[in-house]
């Protein structure tokens, strides 16, 4: 699987934009991108994924570049409940079920 | 309420005994997952399963052990052979073939002294 790189931390105002970005220049054709987050002591969960189309569901919406070598999560209308430990993950969509490889993630603090 | 339960949330144990963490679902899914996570990093897989009765190793399973009997159920066994056990351990499923959207309980807090 690609490697990530995300910034340790970001700080986010309430109620605005929060762009995380994630660059993953070793990506190949095949994989996907997929983000997850993590509040405090809780387990991760799901977010959004994609593949080379931008996506957007009810959480997030996420940007991926032409060159599929880097990508941004972005939450519209940050709020408090949205401060969390956020991971970008690039895999192959297998068949099987396997691994996800979590690294450190972005802090994402959002301000009141 | 579908979803992934683990218990207890925190669990205290001396240094030499085995001890058990649950990990029950009711979603009907098929694969499982088990992770670690030490203080500021991020999730490192100990054992999966993709189906009743087969498991396979993650990238840490020494002094771990798990069992999947039943596929609502798989609980993962931390043995006195696993040398730094203190850790926060985290179950996860998944639909067969979906294994990017996992699905997490909310974890056990386990501290061995």
């Amino acid at each position: 699987d690609a490697k990530t790189t995300q910034p340790t931390s970001m700080d986010c105002a309430e109620g605005r934009a929060a762009n995380l970005p994630c660059n993953h220049s070793t990506i190949s054709g095949n994989e996907y991108v997929y983000w997850y987050r993590q509040i405090h002591s809780q387990g991760p969960q799901y977010i959004i994924h994609g593949l080379k189309n931008n996506e957007t569901n009810e959480m997030a919406s996420l940007i991926i570049t032409e060159d599929r070598k880097s990508s941004t999560l972005i939450l519209p209308h940050a709020t408090l409940r949205d401060t969390a430990v956020y991971y970008c993950i690039v895999r192959v969509e297998e068949t099987s079920g396997s691994r996800l490889t979590f690294g450190e993630g972005t802090q994402l603090t959002v301000n009141p | 309420d579908g979803g992934i339960t683990q218990s207890p949330k925190y669990l205290f144990r001396k240094e030499g005994q085995n001890v058990t963490l649950s990990c029950e679902q009711n979603l009907n899914h098929d694969a499982m997952y088990w992770y670690r996570q030490d203080p500021g990093q991020g999730l490192r897989l100990i054992y999966y399963s993709q189906i009743v009765n087969d498991f396979q190793k993650g990238d840490i399973a020494e002094g771990y052990s798990v069992s999947r009997e039943k596929k609502e159920s798989f609980p993962l066994t931390v043995t006195s052979a696993q040398k730094n056990p203190t850790a926060f351990y985290l179950c996860a499923s998944s639909i067969q073939g979906a294994a990017y959207e996992q699905y997490f309980g909310p974890g056990t807090r386990l501290t061995v002294t």
